[in-house]
């Protein structure tokens, strides 16, 4: 149980292109949805936090018109990096919480953007 | 501030060594404390979730136990397949994760 999928897994595009990532709980309704972003070697940086419904809760210095977040259902997220650059490059991980208080998050196998 | 800090940052075992993974953490009212595994090119995948100061939680050759100030992840006879990046993670007064930056754990056979 708790399997969250993610697609693409990986993805190459153009500077200036958008790129839609989507996230799914497969076994499970998520109340709450995050993603993360992470660098080589480092640990997750939390981007935003959403809510079924409700608009998503950006971190500090996350630019909230660059990386779209829509959290449409309880089984769906997606994230877009709009006019993509290569300082965008990453590994763009989601996880989903059942109820979205103090329980576990269970991640997604994570997607690996490259932009030319 | 809410921090977490893992060590040591990068473990060598031989096959069969038990060793300790450490995570300390100093958090205004601690909610959670969470252990994940994370091989390369992968999402975290979940392994335990520790409430209260005194619990611990076994699988197969991982025991995680909580203090108030940290927690210790133990690996019994490590195999060469345990190799991977383990992180620890805290939620306080939100429910958002505080990570730390993980353990690299490489168990040679």
């Amino acid at each position: 149980g708790a399997v969250v999928s993610q697609h693409p897994s990986w993805v190459i595009c153009k500077s200036g292109t958008s790129v839609k990532i989507e996230c799914r709980s497969l076994d499970f309704q998520a109340t709450t949805m995050f993603w993360y972003r992470q660098f080589p070697k480092q640990s997750l940086m939390l981007m935003a936090t959403s809510n079924e419904g409700s608009k998503a809760t950006y971190e500090q210095g996350v630019e909230k018109d660059k990386f779209l977040i829509n959290h449409a259902s309880l089984t769906l997220s997606t994230l877009t990096v709009t006019s993509a650059h290569p300082e965008d490059s990453s590994f763009y991980i989601c996880s989903a919480s059942e109820s979205g208080d103090y329980n576990e998050q269970f991640f997604g196998p994570g997607t690996r953007l490259t932009v030319l | 501030e809410d921090q977490v800090t893992q060590s040591p940052e990068a473990l060598r075992l031989q096959e069969g060594e038990s060793s300790s993974l450490n995570c300390s953490y100093t958090v205004s009212g601690l909610r959670g404390l969470f252990w994940y595994r994370q091989d390369p090119g992968k999402g975290p995948e979940f392994l335990f979730t520790l409430y209260s100061a005194g619990e611990e939680k076994e699988k197969e050759r991982l025991k995680a136990t909580l203090t108030k100030k940290e927690s210790f992840l133990h690996i019994t006879a490590p195999k060469p397949e345990d190799s991977a990046t383990y992180l620890c993670a805290v939620t306080s007064g939100t429910y958002k994760y505080i990570f730390g930056t993980g353990t690299r754990l490489k168990v040679l056979a």
